[in-house]
């Protein structure tokens, strides 16, 4: 069964800060397949970064995906005060299985 | 543009079936292009993967629910469904429908979720 595992699980900065959240896949898996979602409460996630690195339409270039392998990183270049939220990676794909992190809660220092 | 919209009763009482609808609006259902997703969130918690639908009918499910999900198409109405039997207080969620068409199908498009619909709350309590 595949885990994502994602850290830290509370990340606290100031608007301006730089963000990178984590998140580590418990076997190795394409890179096609691995997502970030933003959430923001009492709303439905919203899909920023697909293929690991791709910007979804409409999602500003300070969000940026890296990663491959077993290792995948979700950059904010410098935090707006609307990007304060929970971010969770996902991968679709390996045994026709769609698996989420646990999520990361992206809060005001 | 494909628009999603959950619906079904706020309340369940335990060890009934849980039968929620989700419309699909602005695409057809039957086209062949998408994948049609349940997803569920309990009340400060994460993200699960409930199941998924294709237009042949072919389903998969996250295995952690045994079977008690049960996806299903309705092209006339265009809308799927998903039932889940047997609930438990521990099926209480937000649940949301999602889909997306993959690249190969839709070029141009992901390999991820990008369209959600608002989610619907669900309490499973006598």
């Amino acid at each position: 069964e595949l885990v994502l595992t994602q850290s830290p699980g509370t990340l606290s900065l100031s608007p301006g800060e730089r963000a990178t959240l984590s998140c580590r896949v418990s076997q190795r898996v394409s890179s096609s397949y691995l997502a970030w979602y933003q959430q923001k409460p009492g709303q439905a996630p919203r899909l920023l970064i697909y293929g690991a690195s791709s910007r979804a339409a409409g999602i500003p270039d300070r969000f940026s995906g890296s990663g491959s392998g077993t290792d995948f990183t979700l950059t904010i270049s410098r935090l707006e005060p609307e990007d304060f939220a929970v971010y969770y990676c996902q991968h679709l794909g390996t045994s026709l299985m769609y698996t989420f992190g646990q999520g990361t809660k992206l809060e005001i220092k | 543009q494909v628009q999603l919209q959950e619906s079904g009763p706020g309340l369940v009482k335990p060890s009934q079936t849980l039968s929620l609808t989700c419309t699909v609006s602005g695409g057809s259902i039957g086209s062949g292009r998408y994948y049609w997703n349940w997803i569920r969130q309990p009340a400060g918690k994460g993200l699960e993967w409930i199941g998924r639908i294709y237009t042949s009918g072919t389903s998969h499910y996250n295995p952690s629910l045994r079977s008690r999900a049960t996806i299903s198409l309705d092209t006339l109405k265009n809308l799927f469904s998903l039932n889940m039997t047997s609930v438990t207080a521990a099926d209480t969620a937000i649940y949301y429908c999602a889909t997306y068409c993959p690249p190969g199908v839709c070029p141009g498009s992901y390999d991820a979720f990008d369209i959600w619909g608002q989610g619907t709350k669900v309490t499973v309590s006598s």
